[in-house]
Formats: C-alpha cells, sequence, structure tokens
C-alpha cells in the first residue's frame, strides 16, 4: 500500500505557543488529505478535509483559526495548532488519498501524540 | 447526525477461534466501507473493504460481510492471533463527493492465550 508519513511522531509544547504537524505521502500523490483527532479510548474525529490548492473543508465545530491546515502540495499537507492549551492535547492523524475517482481507499500516517503542558 | 456504531466495545477471544466484530451504521447511502485495525500509539492500518454492491468479502484470514437491509457490517478474523489485538474500527464513506469516512466507536479485540 502506499506510504503516508507524519512527522514529528510526537511533541510536547508550552501553553501559548504555536505547533506544525506534517503529513507527506512519499509514493503518490494525494489530492484530498484529512486530519483527525483522537482522544484516549475514542475513535477518530475528522477534523477538515484539505484539496491541493485550495482552502480545507472544517467540520462542525472545529476553529478553522486554531487549526490551521495547509495543503500547498500534492505531497504535503500541514496542520498548525495556534496557541495550544493542555485540552488540545491528543493524538493527531493524518489521511491522503491519491488521484483518480476509482481511488476510495485513504492511507494514514502514524499519528503525531501532541502533548501541551 | 449520522454516526456509526458498534455494539461491543470490547471483545476477548481465546488464541485460534474465529473472531467477529460487529458494526452498525445509519447512513443508508454509503456506498463504501472500510475495517481498520490501530494498535497502541499508531494510526489506524487498512484490513478489508467492501463495496455496497457487494455483501460479502474476503481477504487473508478476514471477512467482511454486508447486510443493508439491516445497515449492519461485520468483520470475521479467523483463527485469530496474539498479533491481532488492537482497537478495530469500521468506517463509512457517505456519497457526498468528498471521500471523507465516518468511523464507529470501535471495539477492543483482546486475544487471550
Amino acid at each position: 500500500g502506499a506510504v503516508v508519513s507524519q512527522h514529528p511522531s510526537w511533541v510536547i509544547c508550552k501553553s501559548g505557543t504555536s505547533v506544525k504537524i506534517e503529513c507527506r505521502s512519499l509514493d503518490f500523490q494525494a489530492t484530498t488529505m484529512f486530519w483527525y483527532r483522537q482522544f484516549p479510548k475514542q475513535s477518530l474525529m475528522l477534523m477538515a478535509t484539505s484539496n491541493e490548492g485550495s482552502k480545507a473543508t472544517y467540520e462542525q465545530g472545529v476553529e478553522k483559526d486554531k487549526f490551521l491546515i495547509n495543503h500547498a502540495s500534492l505531497t504535503l499537507s500541514t496542520l498548525t495548532v495556534t496557541s495550544a492549551h493542555p485540552e488540545d492535547s491528543s493524538f493527531y492523524i493524518c489521511s491522503a488519498r491519491g488521484r483518480g475517482a476509482g481511488n476510495t481507499e485513504a492511507f494514514f500516517g502514524q499519528g503525531t501524540r501532541l502533548t501541551v503542558v | 447526525g449520522e454516526s456509526v456504531g458498534l455494539h461491543l466495545p470490547t471483545l476477548s477471544v481465546q488464541e485460534g477461534d474465529n473472531s467477529i466484530i460487529n458494526c452498525a451504521y445509519s447512513n443508508s447511502a454509503s456506498d463504501y466501507f472500510i475495517w481498520y485495525k490501530q494498535e497502541s500509539g499508531k494510526g489506524p492500518q487498512f484490513i478489508i473493504d467492501i463495496r455496497s454492491n457487494m455483501d460479502k468479502r474476503q481477504g487473508q484470514r478476514v471477512t467482511v460481510l454486508l447486510n443493508k437491509t439491516v445497515k449492519h457490517l461485520s468483520l470475521q478474523i479467523a483463527a485469530t492471533q496474539p498479533g491481532d489485538s488492537a482497537v478495530y474500527f469500521c468506517a463509512e464513506r457517505p456519497t457526498s463527493g468528498t471521500y471523507k469516512y465516518i468511523f464507529g466507536t470501535g471495539t477492543r479485540l483482546k486475544v487471550l492465550a
């Protein structure tokens, strides 16, 4: 299967600072990338969908000014958690979908554990 | 809103036995379903998928069954092994054109030696 890589795997930051998480598709062009958030022992919650070259579409209840998403190229999307607070501590996961109407499978990154202290 | 849910939050199975993990979905317009396996601290790993025009699909040791009449999805794992211990999620893709997936609540599978 295709490979999606997230960086960093984990990060600890101080309250009030911003953190950027990268999501890269290593061997395919990702026309669409998705960002999820997962709390301990819970399911994945979709935060936003981003298409290359256009603005991200955020799910209801997700603050777009808080979680900045950029999908500037077909292989890279970034999620920036701005002015992070302890309640933003979570596991953030991206997934990417390749070109073509037949490409229904989305491949997931390994996730990024964010801890805000 | 639309949701995908699971009947059992935790399933304990003896090693070597078969496992059946169930999922109920509510979006009748969904045309594609996936089962994912997630190990602790890792991202979801694709297991098997099925389109809505099928009712059964088999992979290596896994089978997915789809019953559209009752909006039910199941994952069967044959000869369950310790390495199968993980959380399993079903996900559906609503035919909205965005290709986003709605995940169920998850079932933890524990394989007993």
